[in-house]
Parts: C-alpha cells; structure tokens; sequence
C-alpha cells in the first residue's frame, strides 16, 4: 500500500481567501483523487487527476473553484478558491490500489473557514 | 445505478460487546466489496475487503463475508474494545468507472469501557 501525507494538516482561514493543499506519495500512482467530507458526513469526489492531463471533476464541482494540479506521478494539489464558510470540510487525497480497486488515503485536511 | 446502503448510526456498545454493521449493495455484476475505518482526526484506512462471493475479509478481528444472494456485506467483530472507536464505511467500486468508489453514509461507532 501507499503511504501518503497531506499539508498542510489544518488550516483556519478568512472568507474570500485562497488555499492550496498539498499530496505527496511515496510511490509512483496513475491516478489521484480528491474527496471532500462535510462534517459529520461521507465522502464526495470533487475530481479525478491523472499526470500530464487536466482533471475531470464530478458534478457539482467547477475548475474555476477547486483547481488541480498533477506535475508527476507522486505529487497533486488543490486549490480551495475564493472559500466561503461552507468550504468548511476535511479534504482527503487517496490514490488507486494498483488494479485492486482499492483505494489509500492520506491523513486529510481540516479546513475552517470564518 | 450502484449504491451502497449501510446501518445509520451512531452506534454506542460496551467494551467486549458483539458489533454488527450492515451494509448491503446494488450492483450491476459481482463487485469487489470494502470496508474503511476512519478513526478520529485521520484520514479512512483499509480495514478488510472481499473479492467474490462467499469470500470472506479479515483484520483486526474484524470479518465481513461477501453474500450475493443476499447483496450483503455485514461487519462483525466478536469483541469490540474502546480504541474500535471510529466512523466505518461499506464501498464498493463505481460500476461505470472502476477507479472511483462509492461510499456508504457511514456508521459512527463509539465504545465505552
């Protein structure tokens, strides 16, 4: 299995401001996914990303407010753009398990936003 | 399309009490089937899964058995301790796109000593 970490790990953060969150892999993966968890809640996808092309996002969910980037094969980040409070979540990164279906998860971010 | 429904919780039970979670699936075809633990302040973990039917996943005392006459997956644990504390998740792979999972709503699971 993987081993992935997140930055940063927590974060507060103002209305109208911007953060970018980090994923490393310790090993090369295809594919990388991002997932939102609102409080108390399971798992949305937010998008897809695969190196060296632009990320397909779910429903509900525009580039222009989460953008992705995917420069190699063991390193993506999100971008939680223009955030309101009800950004407020813990966004996860996982990676597929190699032909398992599986998927491996880093530790998450928790993101406030007043 | 597939889906996942699973206990709703939260689930409170005492130390060495017997747990079982439901979680039963509609899918097209026979899915791997998993489940997930995200314990306090973590991201979700692997905790068992099943490949085909009448298999059975294990970890950590904890066991599910795939049925597909009945489209279920149940987690049991014989004997829970307190640090089981934690949201379990059923899933299984997107019928449409292998490479996404579905998720369950999740079960919260508190055990008190």
């Amino acid at each position: 299995s993987a081993v992935i970490s997140q930055k940063p790990s927590r974060d507060i953060c103002q209305r109208g401001t911007s953060l970018t969150i980090q994923c490393q892999v310790d090993s090369q993966v295809t594919m990388m996914f991002w997932y939102r968890q609102q409080p108390g809640q399971s798992l949305t996808l937010i998008a897809t990303a695969n190196q060296g092309s632009e990320a397909t996002y779910e429903s509900g969910f525009v580039i222009d407010k989460f953008p992705i980037s995917r420069p190699n094969l063991t390193f993506s980040t999100l971008t939680v753009s223009n955030m309101s409070p009800e950004d407020s979540s813990i966004y996860l990164c996982s990676v597929d398990g190699q032909g398992g279906y599986e998927q491996y998860f880093g530790p998450g971010t928790r993101l406030t936003v007043t | 399309g597939d889906s996942v429904t699973q206990m709703e919780g939260p689930v409170t039970l005492s130390e060495e009490a017997f747990l079982t979670i439901n979680c039963t699936y509609t899918a097209t075809g026979y899915p791997s089937l998993f489940w997930y633990v995200q314990y306090p302040g973590e991201g979700l973990q692997l905790l068992l899964k099943a490949t085909k039917a009448d298999d059975k996943g294990s970890n950590k005392g904890f066991e599910a058995t795939y049925r597909k006459e009945t489209t279920s997956f149940h987690l049991e644990k014989g004997s829970v301790q307190v640090s089981d504390s934690a949201v379990y998740f059923c899933a299984l792979p997107n019928g449409t796109s292998y490479d996404k999972v579905i998720f369950g709503p999740g079960t919260s699971l508190s055990v008190i000593p």
